[in-house]
């Protein structure tokens, strides 16, 4: 079983839907939460992190995490196609450096 | 922030051969850190660069297939020894600023091993 589970998609939606992007983890040790974004033939870009259980908004970005389910999602609000890209969900073990990732989820956001 | 620079961009190389990457940051970072993605997959760590000290190897990674340099706080280099096209693949640099869990990556170089 991997540590970071993420369904690889591809995920296709309107413009202006709301987008559930969604990873499983097996590690308890696990304590902070990073989304990425990576366009096509770029490097990963640090969305947002988190290390509680819980919320964390930013624009339209919205980051949970239920630890008691190991589970941690991002919403996206009013999608735009420029939405449109790979996103990489990352862990953290406490005390540590070294980031677990998600295989991605390919989001596609169509006009 | 940090904003990280890496050359080259790309590259095709033959089997057998050695490449370089290099990568600079705009600023002094606490760790630095090389990262393997190929088509389809996730990130995969392969070691992290320690300024004045051998870099820390991942398991299925060495250092004579990968060595890895830090001569400073923003500048390393990976070098990825006797190709082969399993080597092709898309390598990452990044780093962690300091006082901060929040870790940058560069824009990749995407290597093809022919």
């Amino acid at each position: 079983q991997k540590e970071v589970e993420q369904d690889p998609g591809p995920l296709s939606v309107p413009e202006g839907a709301i987008v559930s992007l969604n990873c499983t983890y097996s590690n308890s040790a696990f304590q902070y939460f990073m989304w990425y974004r990576q366009y096509s033939r770029k490097g990963p870009e640090l969305l947002m992190y988190t290390y509680s259980s819980g919320n964390k908004e930013d624009g339209r970005f919205t980051a949970q995490v239920d630890k008691s389910s190991k589970y941690i999602s991002l919403f996206i609000r009013d999608s735009q196609p420029s939405d449109s890209a790979t996103y990489l969900c990352a862990i953290l073990t406490g005390g540590g450096n070294k980031l677990t990732f998600g295989t991605g989820t390919q989001l596609k956001v169509e006009l | 922030s940090a904003v990280i620079s890496q050359k080259p961009s790309r590259d095709i190389c033959q089997r057998g051969t050695s490449l370089t990457i290099q990568c600079q940051v705009d600023s002094q970072v606490t760790m630095m850190f090389w990262y393997r993605q190929q088509p389809g997959q996730s990130l995969t760590l392969i070691a992290t660069a320690n300024q004045g000290s051998e870099a820390t190897y991942e398991s299925g990674f060495v250092i004579d297939k990968f060595p890895i340099s830090r001569p400073n706080l923003t500048f390393s280099t990976l070098t990825v020894s006797n190709m082969s096209p399993e080597d092709s693949s898309i390598y990452l640099c990044s780093a962690l600023t300091s006082n901060s869990y929040e870790q940058y990556f560069g824009p990749g170089t995407r290597l093809t091993v022919t």
